[in-house]
């Protein structure tokens, strides 16, 4: 049974530059969920998919976007980097319900991204 | 103020010892609370999650006081395995699956 994947691993880039993260979820799994890591500090919310829509986002600007395909995988883009943008960005996938209790989240092993 | 706030530590403990975390949580409309475990340079990994009549999976002990808006993690018999970064979650509401993460407390088991 195949976790959460991401890719790349590592990635360096320049400020102002465009970036572009992958995820695939568990098997059986329908929503992906965004964090971004910094480093010293607990994972922060970024935005959220199901069924192909962004279902919430926290406070991140709109350089920060997503998109889900039909077979749930996501991508993150993050347009005009900035330094501060570099952070381990973590993927997490869930089964997605309508109300009812949490379901666990699975985190991928992250891609670790440098702006310099 | 931060959602969610944890002693950054580092706590280091002797092995053997009893260590215990607490993590304040600002929304009181939160419903779910979790613990996840991390260890250096990977992912945060579920530990355990937080019941209101207080929860225990062998050697790990959670408590939530909703009254004080505090949760806690007891870890006894303290083993060398036990070093990572432990980070508090709360959720706001059902439904809602936004997991707030505190900072982490950092604890290293010393030999």
């Amino acid at each position: 049974d195949a976790g959460v994947t991401q890719s790349p691993t590592h990635l360096i880039k320049t400020r102002g530059q465009q970036v572009t993260l992958r995820c695939s979820p568990k098997s059986g799994h329908d929503t992906v969920s965004w964090y971004q890591q910094a480093l010293g500090q607990g994972p922060q919310f970024i935005f959220q998919y199901y069924e192909e829509e962004e279902r919430q986002r926290g406070n991140f600007p709109d350089r920060f976007s997503g998109h889900q395909f039909p077979n749930y995988s996501s991508e993150l883009n993050v347009n005009a980097l900035l330094l501060g943008d570099s952070a381990l960005y973590l993927c997490a996938s869930s089964l997605g319900t309508s109300g009812g209790p949490l379901n666990e989240q699975y985190f991928g092993p992250g891609t670790r991204l440098t702006v310099t | 103020r931060k959602e969610v706030e944890q002693d950054p530590g580092p706590f280091n403990v002797p092995e053997g010892a009893t260590v215990a975390f607490n993590c304040t949580y600002s929304n009181s409309a939160s419903q779910s609370f979790f613990w996840y475990r991390q260890d250096c340079r990977k992912e945060p990994k579920l530990l355990m999650s937080v019941y209101s009549s207080g929860n225990e999976d062998g050697r790990f002990t959670a408590q939530l006081n909703r009254a004080s808006q505090y949760i806690s993690l007891l870890i006894r018999d303290s083993k060398l395995s036990d070093s990572a970064t432990y980070l508090c979650v709360a959720v706001p509401n059902f439904g809602n699956e936004k997991l707030t993460f505190g900072t982490g407390t950092r604890l290293t088991i010393i030999p």
